[in-house]
């Protein structure tokens, strides 16, 4: 089966510009996670998708990042206006829902906000 | 304080060494833990789940210890494609379905000829 998808996979923009991350699950995977890790610091959580819904969006860092995932089937998530600090590498996970089933992780995008 | 406390290395060992990696956890209703291996620019993967008995695959071996709260993994006979990052990772399981993982920042394993 494919793996998750994410694209793309490197991005440059400058600060207040805007970008949209894209993710595509594991075919039947309901559950979609997005995660990043900044420069030296550990891998954090975002958000929680079960099908098209928010289940958990606890880890969303402020107001300039909207995740969607239109239909239950790939996710998108923009970032409006990029700041400095919005730099990293965002990871896209996705599972199959059933409890502690393993998450399978995307190639992430590495976003430079310059 | 971390939520996922790790070692973060390098860890330089010859090859054919044994090397063990601790972790240590701040929440005690913590459910479900984890090892994920990163290669350099790559994305995180499942190394093996931990469970209170202990768990062996192959050439790694994982134990958890509740009361302190307490994660190890232990590589036996390392090889030059053992080197990489080890992800101490950890599971509230509040929701009772799949996970929402709170990681550590990952202890760095080179092995050298």
């Amino acid at each position: 089966e494919a793996g998750v998808t994410q694209f793309p996979s490197h991005s440059v923009i400058e600060k207040g510009q805007t970008v949209t991350l894209r993710c595509d699950p594991i075919s039947g995977h309901d559950n979609l996670y997005w995660y990043r890790r900044v420069m030296g610091k550990e891998i954090k959580f975002l958000l929680h998708f079960v099908k098209e819904s928010k289940q958990d969006e606890s880890g969303m860092p402020n107001n300039r990042f909207l995740a969607e995932r239109t239909g239950g089937t790939y996710s998108t998530l923009k970032v409006q206006p990029a700041e400095l600090e919005d730099s990293g590498v965002y990871f896209c996970a996705s599972s199959r829902g059933l409890y502690n089933s393993p998450l399978h992780f995307g190639n992430g995008t590495r976003l430079t906000v310059t | 304080r971390k939520e996922v406390e790790q070692d973060p290395g390098p860890f330089n060992v010859p090859e054919g060494a044994t090397v063990a990696f601790n972790c240590t956890y701040s929440n005690s209703a913590s459910q479900s833990f984890f090892w994920y291996r990163q290669d350099c620019r790559k994305e995180p993967k499942l190394l093996m789940s931990v469970y209170s008995s202990g768990n062996e695959d192959g050439r790694f071996t994982a134990q958890l210890n509740r009361a302190s709260q307490y994660i190890s993994l232990l590589i036996r006979d390392s090889k030059l494609s053992d080197s990489a990052t080890y992800l101490c990772v950890v599971n509230l399981g509040l929701t009772g379905t799949a996970s929402k993982l709170t990681f550590g920042t990952g202890t760095r394993l080179q092995v050298t000829l």
